[in-house]
């Protein structure tokens, strides 16, 4: 089992551009996440799928978009990046019930130049 | 709306010595909170996880957490640190209310001294 994989590993952006970060699980989990990392403020939640066919705003959704695939599959897109979206971005399953912990993946360095 | 602090941004400790992280939690309902740890460059792994029963939970790599509501703490322990502890630590509280989404602590990064 690869677990949660991520793509790319690394990405530097000009401002203005657009780009889709890739995440898949192969835990057969019923829900996705996906978070940003900086500095001192821990993981922030972007959006989340509890359910395949079903995607919410977590707390910071501003400046991007999902897409969930497949059971399997959770998108990230940016559609216009700026440099305040320079961040780290980890992709996380879950079984989707309350006790059970999320898995992540690896994460994506991004920077918006 | 649920949060987790965690007042220590650094800890250095020194190898074989005990370690003591605090995480402190709101949430309105019984919780269910989670340490996770994440080694330089790399995602994050679960420690430990309380959803209920014995306050004091085991975890792996010799890591313990005490979960007391009175102090709405969920304070994680080892009591002899090896090198390899050197990482990033953060504490979790998760909201089965809405698809079991988890709310961080900003992170205690811990330096381990030779």
């Amino acid at each position: 089992n690869a677990g949660v994989t991520q793509t790319p590993k690394f990405q530097v952006l000009k401002t203005g551009q657009s780009m889709t970060l890739q995440c898949a699980q192969d835990m057969n989990h019923n829900s996705m996440y996906w978070y940003r990392q900086d500095p001192g403020m821990g993981l922030r939640l972007i959006y989340y799928s509890a359910s395949e066919g079903t995607t919410d705003k977590g707390e910071v959704p501003n400046g991007y978009n999902v897409s969930r695939l497949n059971k399997r599959e959770f998108s990230l897109r940016l559609e216009s990046a700026a440099p305040s979206q320079t961040s780290v971005y980890f992709c996380a399953s879950g079984a989707g019930v309350s006790y059970n912990e999320q898995f992540f993946g690896p994460g994506t360095r991004l920077t918006v130049l | 709306a649920q949060s987790v602090t965690q007042p220590d941004i650094h800890i250095t400790v020194s190898e074989g010595a005990s370690l003591e992280l605090r995480c402190n939690y709101s949430y309105g309902a019984t919780p269910y909170l989670f340490w996770y740890v994440q080694s330089p460059g790399q995602g994050l792994q679960l420690l430990l996880k309380y959803f209920s029963g014995d306050t004091l939970v085991q975890g792996i790599k010799g890591f313990e957490a005490e979960f007391k509501r009175s102090q709405s703490s969920f304070n994680l322990r080892k009591p002899s640190v090896h090198w390899s502890d050197a990482a990033e630590y953060f504490c979790a509280v998760g909201d089965y209310a809405a698809g079991n989404k988890l709310t961080f602590g900003g992170g205690t990064r811990v330096l381990v001294k030779p």
